[in-house]
């Protein structure tokens, strides 16, 4: 069965420092997607990737954060200068589209910023 | 405003006995109402959407009922199993928008 799958499981990093993200959606699948889940707490949308752009985002996804598709396969999130309350998890999905509106999710990583 | 929201935190069942899982949302705008399963360090897993002009569907051990009058979804697992323990979340996509928002999850612990 095809996979989200993302990379690295875990990533320590220093406040102030930046922190790439990656992930490899579905290789047929045209929506993407980075949601976080702090520790306890509800899965959070954070940005929404479409036909090369961004086509949503939440109040979360400052200037701080960016998404890239560089290659057709890999889709990334870059956090420039983490804040402690960076620290979550973070999962990548991706849908084709249609019906059942199922986003496949990653497994995820979880960012430590100490 | 959205948000969609659970009405408790822990569910304890005993194995074989069927479960329900309870969702209340406030977004009369949301289109698809999504079911995902949390297991421990795992990403959500899909388990069962509903359009919003249905009020019921059925899967395989699972049904999903919409309640739109009162704005109340549920999630019914038959003949619960020890695989079935996970947290439960259920999701709103707004129409027109892509993204899902999520509501604080069910915790579901199976009884021997």
């Amino acid at each position: 069965e095809p996979e989200v799958t993302q990379t690295p499981s875990h990533q320590v990093t220093q406040m102030g420092q930046e922190v790439i993200l990656r992930c490899v959606p579905i290789s047929n699948h045209l929506y993407f997607y980075w949601y976080r889940q702090i520790l306890g707490q509800k899965v959070e949308f954070l940005v929404s990737f479409y036909n090369n752009e961004i086509s949503e985002k939440s109040e979360i996804f400052d200037d701080q954060f960016s998404v890239e598709r560089p290659d057709g396969s890999n889709f990334t999130l870059k956090i420039r200068s983490t804040k402690l309350e960076d620290s979550a998890m973070y999962f990548c999905a991706s849908f084709l589209a249609g019906v059942p509106y199922e986003q496949y999710f990653g497994p995820g990583t979880r960012l430590t910023v100490t | 405003g959205e948000s969609v929201g659970l009405h408790l935190p822990t569910l304890s069942v005993q194995e074989g006995d069927n479960s329900i899982i309870n969702c209340a949302y406030s977004n009369s705008a949301s289109d698809y109402f999504i079911w995902y399963k949390q297991e421990s360090g795992k990403g959500p897993q899909f388990i069962i959407d509903i359009r919003s002009n249905m009020d019921k569907r059925q899967g395989q051990r699972v049904t999903v009922l919409l309640n739109k009058t009162v704005k109340h979804l549920s999630l019914q697992i038959a003949a619960t199993q020890p695989g079935d323990s996970a947290v439960y979340f259920c999701a709103e996509k707004i129409q027109g928008a892509q993204k899902l928002v999520f509501g604080q999850g069910t915790r579901l612990t199976i009884n021997p």
